[in-house]
């Protein structure tokens, strides 16, 4: 597609609930990226795929969150047992290769009640 | 502390005015160097690329001291449109990952 896909863009859960997030990156694109944003904060690293491959997740937060891109392309943000402190946008961006051409999605943002 | 600092801002400046931002990184390996730009519940979107030789583009001049580990960007006669939260973020290589790290943001509002 032209941009990042990013799904849903709202989404409001309860305390406890499992969430999943996704994301459709550039078509061709190897590198795929998650970060969270809470408010009024930079975007923080969660995880890091090239193709398939899990390369980085030294970013989640706790083994609540999950991602996985099974296919080398979508890719999807679980979140279980949803806490209020998971609320804020989850950003995904893709790239060809390397650090340049960095493209986000317009994110999912995420509220826990 | 965190690895890439920036003053939050807001910075509230007249329509015209020359405004500056500074950002200050912790890890001396860092590869490469941006600023972006954030508007509101928006997503980030690549300014500009920063280089030790200095860069411009229009009225942005963005500049790299590696020896400091400090990055900056000036604007130049400020436009209302130019209000948004500038990002400063740098690129770090870690088993293979070209992973960005970014800043707090400075905020940034141009007033008529």
């Amino acid at each position: 597609g032209a941009g990042v896909s990013q799904s849903p863009r709202y989404k409001v859960a309860k305390r406890g609930q499992d969430v999943a997030l996704r994301c459709d990156p550039i078509s061709g694109h190897v590198s795929l990226f998650w970060y969270q944003q809470a408010l009024g904060q930079g975007p923080e690293f969660l995880t890091y795929f090239q193709n398939e491959a899990q390369l980085d997740k030294s970013g989640l937060p706790s083994d609540r969150f999950f991602a996985e891109r099974p296919e080398g392309s979508v890719s999807t943000l679980k979140i279980q047992r949803t806490q209020q402190e998971d609320s804020a946008v989850y950003l995904c961006a893709s790239s060809r290769t390397g650090p340049y051409g960095y493209t986000f999605g317009s994110g999912t943002r995420l509220t826990v009640v | 502390r965190k690895e890439v600092e920036q003053d939050p801002g807001p910075f509230n400046v007249p329509e015209g005015a020359t405004v500056a931002f500074n950002c200050t990184y912790s890890n001396s390996a860092s590869q490469s160097f941006f600023w972006y730009r954030q508007d509101c519940r928006k997503e980030p979107k690549l300014l500009m690329s920063v280089y030790s030789s200095g860069n411009e583009d229009g009225r942005f001049t963005a500049q790299l001291n590696r020896a400091s580990q400090y990055i900056s960007l000036l604007i130049r006669d400020s436009k209302l449109s130019d209000s948004a939260t500038y990002l400063c973020v740098v690129s770090e290589t870690t088993s293979g990952t070209y992973k960005y790290i970014f800043g707090t943001g400075t905020r940034l509002k141009v007033l008529a």
